[in-house]
């Protein structure tokens, strides 16, 4: 069974700090990697993907990946309330589902 | 960025009667469609995968005659839900695929109530 961990939360930051949201997943051979945000209530909302070892950078979100340690990371820099949300990490699996984790739950206090 | 709609957004239907769901890329060709389901407070749930042209394949447990799943055209996606049942109540979100970059794109959802 092919799985994607994340830490449950809530992780609590408050505004202005950089949130760290973690997940490892289990399949060597994803090539392919996503970051959601899902507010309660709503559909999910893509933020960034990523499909190369390193880092991409995209206004205050930044993706790291490491293929090597299976691990994907998604900073958000000077967090504001309206990031307080769930954050998915999802693998593309190899008939193109996205494999999601349970989600993290971030709460920005001010 | 993709923008996928859906319709309705919510609906109210009495138990036994079919309800249909239409998701559409709007600016954007999909081949490939998925619908997914989610209770609150639990994670989402892919019931199937849908492709332009072709059966849809369905998930392990989700029953194919009673979610209909039909791909008429590249920016066209609908499940029915048939003969609905108050357990079928839940929160439908469809997605849809960009191709080259494999990214899924969700429309808004539609909150089924079964009464």
């Amino acid at each position: 069974q092919k799985e994607v961990e994340q830490n449950s939360g809530p992780l609590s930051v408050p505004e202005g700090a950089i949130a760290s949201l973690n997940c490892t997943y289990s399949d060597r051979v994803s090539q392919s990697f996503f970051w959601y945000r899902q507010y309660s209530g709503k559909s999910p909302e893509l933020i960034m993907s990523i499909y190369s070892n390193g880092d991409k950078e995209d206004g205050r979100f930044t993706a790291q990946l490491n293929k090597a340690s299976q691990y994907v990371s998604l900073l958000i820099r000077d967090s504001q309330p309206s990031d307080s949300a769930t954050y998915l990490c999802a693998v593309k699996s190899g008939y193109n589902k996205l494999i999601f984790g349970a989600g993290t739950r971030l709460a920005v206090h001010p | 960025g993709a923008v996928v709609s859906q319709h309705p957004s919510w609906v109210i239907c009495k138990s036994g009667t079919s309800v249909k769901i239409e998701c559409r890329s709007l600016d954007f060709q999909a081949t490939t469609m998925f619908w997914y389901r989610q209770f609150p407070k639990q994670s989402l749930m892919l019931m199937a995968t849908s492709n332009e042209g072709s059966k849809a394949t369905y998930e392990q447990g989700v029953e194919k005659d009673k979610f209909l799943i039909n791909h008429a055209s590249l920016t066209l996606s609908t499940l029915t839900v048939t003969s609905a049942h108050p357990e079928d109540s839940s929160f439908y979100i469809c997605s849809a695929m960009m191709g080259p970059t494999y990214e899924q794109y969700f429309g808004p959802g539609t909150r089924l109530t079964v009464t």
